[in-house]
């Protein structure tokens, strides 16, 4: 079967590093899509891997290990605005997404 | 990067009633369209996938005939909730893609409330 795996809630500090951990298990394998979502709004898309390796774009970085089916989103210099869901999805080979429940990341002063 | 416009944002009706959601490809031709649904604390459920002058697939569990779909047009697709009920109290979103892009580009989201 297809399945998304991340954790459901994480806590870090202003101003600290987070990183959140996503596994997945798709049918074929198009890449692997990250989304940020706060409360009541649509996803906005984060970043795109479907290659292996490390895609920085400034304060985010996204990971991705093929062989693993493991990807990981880190959040570097954190503010209270990046208080939110972040949804993990990978696509398969019907190109479609499939979708992680979320991790949401509390941020404290 | 392409913009989805959705519309209404939040919409009340009262049950028994039916509502249309409007998903509209602005600067881009989304061949494809999907229609999602989002309860409280969780996350996006694929309800169908629509591609243009065709009929929608359905997930499975989704009524087709409770949730219509058209998407007639590359740059129009709705969804009419009919016969809403209470259960049917939730977070719409669509997003779309077109051939050559492999982001998805969402819409803003609705947020139907049925009384």
């Amino acid at each position: 079967g297809q399945n998304i795996d991340q954790p459901t809630e994480m806590t870090a500090t202003e101003g600290a590093i987070v990183q959140i951990n996503c596994t997945y298990q798709t049918s074929g394998f198009n890449g692997l899509f990250w989304y940020q979502q706060h409360a009541g709004e649509a996803p906005t898309f984060l970043s795109y891997n479907v290659l292996d390796g490390l895609e920085e774009k400034g304060r985010f970085s996204s990971f991705l290990s093929r062989s693993k089916g493991y990807s990981y989103l880190l959040l570097k210099e954190l503010q209270m605005k990046d208080s939110a869901s972040y949804l993990c999805a990978s696509m398969d080979s019907n190109y479609q997404l499939i979708w992680g429940a979320g991790t949401k990341l509390i941020i404290k002063p | 990067g392409a913009v989805v416009s959705q519309h209404p944002s939040w919409v009340i009706c009262k049950s028994g009633t039916s509502v249309k959601i409007e998903c509209r490809s602005l600067d881009f031709q989304a061949t494809t369209m999907f229609w999602y649904r989002q309860f409280p604390k969780q996350s996006l459920m694929l309800m169908a996938t629509s591609n243009e002058g065709s009929k929608a697939t359905y997930e499975q569990g989704v009524e087709k005939d409770k949730f219509l779909i058209n998407h007639a047009s590359l740059t129009l697709s709705t969804l009419t909730v009919t016969s809403a009920h209470p259960e049917d109290s939730s977070f719409y979103i669509c997003s779309a893609t077109s051939g050559g892009v492999t982001e998805a580009f969402f819409g803003q989201g609705t947020r139907l409330t049925v009384v």
